[in-house]
């Protein structure tokens, strides 16, 4: 069975740097991709960025990149210029069969002004 | 688009009494996930619907709880009765078989409080 593992339950970075947050998983499938959702304190889960596991590149979504390692089992979110509206919490995700996704246990990611 | 509709937003109900939750999936998705959301155990899928049918019930966590859809416009998700540990958050999310790769769109939930 997926599973998604993120071991930074909480994170904190000073608004304009740049944090990075950890995912780690597991699957048996080859074709797969990866999903960071944002949840803000509006509980609305809104996705952030998605990684195709058969590319090479990593995938990027304006502030938002991520360094997907696939010998690694690694997906991890890089924020730049973080801004106070990423507050969140953040959750890694993997497809587990056609459409079901698997999440991990989130990461509530706090911006000091 | 409107997006997934959730109603109610919030309830709060006394245990014991019987609570339906209902979604309106996008127009056009023809997959539906009802998820659950507490502190201790993170977002857990409890059922999914394929086309209205339900494919997967294994994340229901008993017979109080029940699902259905009856038509591609629409789903509940009841628990009957409700108990105190039923408190959370409960999303329903939808997708299409055309956006590959599992792309989930979600509502904004219904925070549930059962007393």
């Amino acid at each position: 069975a997926q599973t998604v593992t993120q071991s930074q339950p909480e994170m904190s970075v000073q608004e304009a740097e740049t944090v990075t947050l950890s995912c780690t998983y597991d699957t048996s499938e080859s074709d797969y991709y990866l999903f960071w959702y944002k949840q803000p304190p509006s509980r609305q889960m809104i996705l952030v960025i998605r990684q195709e596991a058969y590319k090479q590149q990593n995938a990027t979504e304006n502030r938002f990149s991520v360094n997907f390692q696939k010998a690694a089992k690694s997906f991890s979110l890089k924020i730049s210029d973080s801004q106070l509206g990423d507050a969140a919490m953040y959750f890694c995700a993997l497809p587990q069969g056609a459409q079901k996704l698997v999440f991990g246990q989130g990461t509530r990611l706090t911006i000091n002004p | 688009d409107a997006g997934v509709i959730q109603s109610p937003r919030h309830e709060v109900t006394e245990m014991g009494q019987e609570v339906t939750l209902r979604c309106k999936p996008i127009s056009g998705h023809n997959s539906l996930f009802w998820y659950r959301q507490t502190m201790m155990r993170g977002l857990e899928l409890l059922i999914y619907f394929n086309n209205n049918v339900p494919i997967d019930d294994s994340g229901m966590p008993e017979d109080r709880f029940s699902a259905k859809m009856p038509n591609a416009s629409f789903s509940t998700l009841k628990i009957q009765p409700s108990e105190p540990r039923d408190s959370a958050v409960y999303f329903c999310a939808s997708s299409s078989r055309r956006v590959r790769g599992g792309k989930l769109f979600f509502g904004s939930g219904t925070q549930l409080s059962v007393l």
